[in-house]
């Protein structure tokens, strides 16, 4: 089974609007990772969320850890083509090594 | 500060012949991570090396593949006698620090296999 979702799978959004994409875990994040991929290349490292409630921004995307540590939004404010992507969470979980990765959030943005 | 270098960034190889991906992680980090991506699937953990040791190899087949970062040099990703279903694309992340003290993890630009 799947540890990490992502929701939804894929978004199509009108530039100039607000998107937000969601990772939901099974179990307790020791910590959370946003990235972001284009088709054929690699992961761009967005942000780190280790703390429940912890707030990150970057630019006009804002990720957030709820105080459980089981879940994720990422929300873009006012959408640009630039957006476009498959944005990928990724969790660090007590006692692994590695980092689980969910199957993605594929945002589209139209002009 | 160059980022993780991965290279070749295309390998295109026939059944049975061998496959070596390279991984330079950035500068000042000794722990290396190598994940397979296919479409449909996402990202996979394959195995996580730290300078000489091979620290989770949980992820990594159990015949054919086979992980190493030596002292000098890149970490190489070495797959044997290739079959249709190796054709993936291959990403290798480091970080200064292990998983356990959560640290950013940078990924490389790829290797995307062909096996014909």
């Amino acid at each position: 089974s799947q540890e990490l979702e992502q929701s939804p799978q894929s978004l199509i959004v009108q530039e100039g609007k607000n998107l937000t994409i969601n990772c939901t875990s099974s179990k307790t994040l020791y910590g959370l990772y946003w990235y972001k991929q284009k088709y054929g290349e690699g992961l761009i490292f967005l942000m780190m969320l280790q703390k429940g409630g912890e707030e990150k921004s970057h630019e006009k995307i804002t990720a957030k850890l709820d105080e459980k540590k089981q879940q994720s939004s990422l929300h873009i404010t006012a959408s640009q083509p630039s957006h476009a992507g498959i944005y990928l969470c990724g969790a660090a979980f007590y006692g692994n090594n590695r980092l689980a990765f969910g199957k993605g959030n594929q945002v589209v943005v139209i002009p | 500060n160059a980022g993780v270098m991965q290279n070749p960034r295309h390998l295109v190889r026939r059944r049975g012949q061998e496959a070596r991906l390279r991984c330079s992680p950035m500068k000042g980090h000794s722990h290396v991570y190598w994940y397979r991506q296919l479409p449909e699937e996402g990202l996979k953990f394959m195995v996580y090396l730290q300078k000489e040791n091979i620290i989770d190899e949980s992820g990594m087949p159990k015949e054919r593949f086979s992980a190493e970062f030596p002292k000098e040099g890149p970490s190489i990703l070495r797959i044997q006698q290739v079959v249709r279903g190796d054709s993936a694309a291959y990403f290798c992340a480091s970080s200064r620090t292990g998983r356990g003290e959560n640290t950013e993890a940078f990924f490389g630009q790829g290797t995307r296999l062909t096996v014909v």
